[in-house]
């Protein structure tokens, strides 16, 4: 089945350090894959996505490519702020014929960052 | 205001009481959704409905049951609630359309349930 895995937090970072957060998928097909960002106290919401193979998602600051070869979605940003400690979610969302529009969810990597 | 929203937002109840979580929402979507969240395991889907007559199982449906009142309400019911249902409980919806790319979902704020 389709499944998502995170690496495991929690990572600590300093002020303007790089981030990455790597994400790997298993799923058949193309599916579509997303990062979802939780603040503290609230619910989850989109920061990018990608659709298709080597597509690049972008948002305030973060990116992460669709690399098919290695069935990979890998989060970075180049100089993280306190503001951006949050909780981190890997989804994808499986284009099935039966386009029930489900997301499968990764266990999530929780960011915390230091001044 | 915000476009899904969730009450109670928190809830503290005991074993085998009956307790219901609502979700509205004022996007217009017909696809919703609800899940739990546990620490280490992500959010797992409980059930999910494309509209008001069409209501699935998720994959962890058992002990849980739900209602789909209108176009923009969507509750889920615990029959009698047991200390592992603890969790953070939370509402999405998405619409029907894979143009830009398909099934985002939009989240509601969550209601955080403790059963004792």
């Amino acid at each position: 089945g389709n499944s998502v895995t995170q690496m495991e937090g929690p990572v600590t970072l300093s002020e303007e350090a790089f981030l990455t957060i790597n994400c790997t998928y298993t799923a058949t097909g193309y599916p579509s894959l997303f990062w979802y960002v939780q603040y503290p106290g609230e619910g989850l919401q989109l920061l990018l996505k990608a659709t298709k193979a080597d597509d690049k998602g972008s948002n305030k600051g973060f990116e992460a490519t669709y690399r098919k070869e290695t069935t990979s979605f890998h989060l970075e940003k180049g100089s993280v702020q306190v503001s951006d400690s949050a909780v981190y979610f890997c989804a994808l969302s499986d284009r099935s014929s039966s386009n029930t529009g489900k997301l499968i969810f990764g266990q999530g990597t929780t960011l915390q960052v230091k001044p | 205001d915000a476009d899904v929203t969730q009450t109670p937002r928190n809830r503290i109840t005991k074993t085998g009481k009956r307790i219901m979580l609502e979700c509205s929402q004022t996007k217009g979507h017909d696809r919703m959704y609800w899940y739990r969240q546990d620490p280490g395991l992500g959010l797992r889907l409980i059930y999910y409905s494309f509209d008001v007559k069409d209501i699935n199982k998720g994959e962890i449906s058992d002990g849980y049951s739900v209602s789909r009142q209108a176009q923009a309400k969507f509750s889920l019911s615990l029959e009698s609630a047991i200390p592992n249902q603890t969790a953070l409980y939370f509402c999405a919806t998405s619409d029907t359309s894979w143009a830009g790319g398909g099934n985002e979902q939009f989240f509601g704020p969550g209601t955080r349930l403790t059963v004792l």
